[in-house]
């Protein structure tokens, strides 16, 4: 069965600074995807970024960055320039490319503060 | 587009009372998850609808969670009768079929579910 950690259950960033948020995965499958969700406070759940597996470059959106090390297993999110709405809770998931719709597997999130 | 919609937002029960969740995805997605937080833990899948089939219903707890999706289109899911450990937020996502648009999938707010 695939497992998603994050081990860093709180973290703590200033404005303006960047920020990693860890994330590590145990899975036997070699074709699947990775994500990191946000959720602010009493707000819906809304997707970061994602990467494929089978893609080398690390995905990139703005100021969202993931050092993805499939050797590793490891999936880290980076977020630079930080700023105050981007705290909130952040989830890393899993899910298995089976060419159709399949489940994803979180971790347990890591809450952010961004502080002033 | 409408995102996905989740009834109630809260709900507080005694146990052994029923409750029914009640989830709209975004029209046109053939895929609808259900998915459980308890308090301070993982997410976690509970099951998947494709249109009004339960394609993956892997991850309900016991026959005291009831799923329907009739029609294909909006779902429900009744705890009955609830337990006390049946306290957690209870999210809805849906997705494209497979091949339409991205593998993403889109989360409702919860439903946070207190028993009593």
């Amino acid at each position: 069965a695939q497992t998603v950690t994050q081990s860093q259950p709180e973290m703590s960033v200033q404005e303006a600074e960047t920020v990693t948020l860890s994330c590590t995965y145990d899975t036997s499958e070699s074709d699947y995807y990775l994500f990191w969700y946000k959720q602010p406070p009493s707000r819906q759940m809304i997707l970061v970024i994602r990467q494929e597996a089978y893609k080398q470059q690390n995905a990139t959106e703005n100021r969202f960055s993931v050092n993805f090390q499939k050797a590793a297993k490891s999936f880290s999110l980076k977020i630079s320039d930080s700023q105050l709405g981007d705290a909130a809770m952040y989830f890393c998931a899993y899910r298995l490319n089976t060419g159709t719709a399949s489940k994803l597997t979180f971790g347990t999130g890591t809450r952010l503060q961004v502080t002033l | 587009e409408a995102g996905v919609t989740q009834f109630p937002s809260h709900s507080v029960i005694e146990k052994g009372q029923t409750v029914t969740l009640r989830c709209d995805p975004i029209s046109g997605h053939d895929n609808l998850y259900w998915y459980r937080r308890v308090m301070g833990k993982e997410i976690k899948f509970l099951l998947h609808f494709v249109k009004e089939s339960k394609q993956d219903e892997s991850g309900m707890p016991n026959n005291r969670f009831l799923a329907e999706r009739t029609g294909g289109t909006y779902s429900t899911l009744k705890v009955q009768p609830a337990e006390l450990e049946d306290s957690g937020v209870y999210f809805c996502a849906s997705s494209h079929f497979p091949g339409l648009g991205s593998p993403e999938q889109y989360f409702g707010p919860g439903t946070r579910l207190t028993v009593t």
